[in-house]
């Protein structure tokens, strides 16, 4: 597609269900990258991938926070045992290269609302 | 430790009220400095990279600068759909975009 496409869009879940979130990035982007977004914050890292690599989880809140790109294309972020402070916007963004290569803009979808009851 | 603080946190306008949103930053090795435009319910819109000290680019009615300290989204005669909130990010060493918390921007016909 044109850009980066999240699902689902909203979510909503009980506390301590399992959930997980989609996003398919702009074809041929190497670089992926998860962020939480609380309301009236900015985003906050989570994680990247380059391909199916994950370079980098420092941004992971917890280790109930696990996510995958198994084959370098679509990248799903699992949250389990989830808890009423997960609830936000997980926003997905990728980029064209690999990071250091260039400064390439990321570029976002727009997100899935999580809200944890 | 990279920071990126963005003030006001607020701004309400005039249609045609020119005005600049601030965003200063502490980073170790700037990479890049990026603007974003975010409307409700929508994820961050890309509008700008700036690299080094003394920079400009411009797009329509948004102009950005960079110093060492700090950018400015300078916004000439803004029209109502201008209005959303305009995120700052740094890219330093580790990569990572680092955003500040974002001006919120009402312009009023």
């Amino acid at each position: 597609g044109a850009g980066v496409s999240q699902s689902p869009r909203y979510k909503v879940a009980k506390r301590g269900q399992d959930v997980a979130l989609r996003c398919d990035p702009i074809s041929g982007h190497v670089s992926l990258f998860w962020y939480q977004q609380a309301l009236g914050q900015g985003p906050e890292f989570l994680t990247y991938f380059q391909n199916e690599a994950q370079l980098d989880k420092s941004g992971l809140p917890s280790d109930r926070f696990f996510a995958e790109r198994p084959e370098g294309s679509v990248s799903t972020l699992k949250i389990q045992r989830t808890q009423q402070e997960d609830s936000a916007v997980y926003l997905c963004a990728s980029s064209k290269f690999p990071q250091g290569a260039s400064n390439q803009p990321q570029h976002f979808g727009d997100g899935t609302r999580l809200s944890i009851l | 430790e990279d920071q990126v603080t963005q003030s006001p946190e607020a701004l309400r306008l005039q249609e045609g009220e020119s005005s600049s949103l601030n965003c200063s930053y502490t980073v170790s090795g700037l990479r890049g400095l990026f603007w974003y435009r975010q409307d409700p319910g929508k994820g961050p819109e890309f509008l700008f990279t700036l690299y080094s000290a003394g920079e400009e680019k411009e797009k329509e009615r948004l102009k950005a600068t960079l110093t060492k300290k700090e950018s400015f989204l300078h916004i000439t005669a803004p029209k109502p759909e201008d209005s959303a909130t305009y995120l700052c990010a740094v890219q330093g060493l580790r990569d990572k975009l680092i955003f500040g918390t974002g001006t919120r921007l009402q312009v009023f016909p």
